[in-house]
């Protein structure tokens, strides 16, 4: 199993919502990422997991909040949004966040925030 | 971080091959050198890297400068598929830092 998924893979929320993202892999991998994308625009690095402790945090507002429960699960706890933060978010994973592994990307949840 | 420049577009015929370029002229000696194509509407999928030596895998062939201040992404036939943004990085641990990307475009 070489697949990474995202849940869900659209969501609509208010400014005032709370909501979560989860992204789950079964690769035995050990780094997780989070990126955005914005539209016409290259991924941008959000948070880096490492062994299930945050390793990067790329100065990311704190309305944004990483989570990893466990090895194979991700989350992103995402709580008073602004309509600027509408975009897509992509997970991923390496074997252990070493340069010359591979990042498998997940198909991205794409985020709106009215 | 390092940087990396790539041209904004290509063109290429279906079935031609098709070089890319990237330039990396403040690559360290523990950056390694990615390659990773977007397809529309999809997340970013693996191509290739390298270190020092050309690598081939069956996407593609990784051609790099002796210096490492360059390398070409070759694409040896291109498809209808392949048509996706390509991003070249620099990645020595952790992260995965995006340039502007390379567009691919491929005509009948």
């Amino acid at each position: 199993d070489t697949e990474v998924t995202q849940t869900p893979k659209h969501l609509v929320m208010g400014m005032t919502n709370k909501k979560s993202l989860k992204c789950e892999q079964h690769m035995g991998h050990r780094a997780m990422y989070w990126y955005k994308q914005k539209a016409k625009k290259p991924p941008e690095l959000m948070f880096v997991y490492s062994y299930e402790k945050l390793s990067i945090n790329e100065s990311v507002p704190s309305r944004f909040s990483p989570e990893c429960p466990n090895s194979s699960l991700l989350n992103l706890h995402l709580h008073a949004l602004q309509p600027e933060d509408s975009a897509l978010y992509l997970c991923a994973s390496s074997r252990l966040g070493q340069g010359h592994d591979e990042q498998f990307f997940g198909p991205g949840t794409r985020l709106t925030v009215l | 971080d390092a940087k990396t420049t790539q041209p904004n577009s290509m063109e290429s015929n279906e079935e031609e091959p098709v070089h890319l370029p990237c330039n990396h002229s403040t690559i360290s000696g523990t950056d390694y050198i990615h390659w990773y194509r977007q397809l529309p509407s999809q997340g970013p999928e693996y191509v290739i890297h390298g270190l020092t030596s050309n690598v081939n895998n069956r996407m593609a062939s990784l051609a790099i400068a002796e210096d490492r201040k360059s390398s070409t992404l070759i694409l040896h036939r291109a498809t209808l598929r392949d048509a996706a943004v390509y991003y070249c990085i620099l990645r020595s641990w952790g992260k995965l830092q995006f340039g502007a990307g390379t567009q691919v475009v491929v005509t009948p």
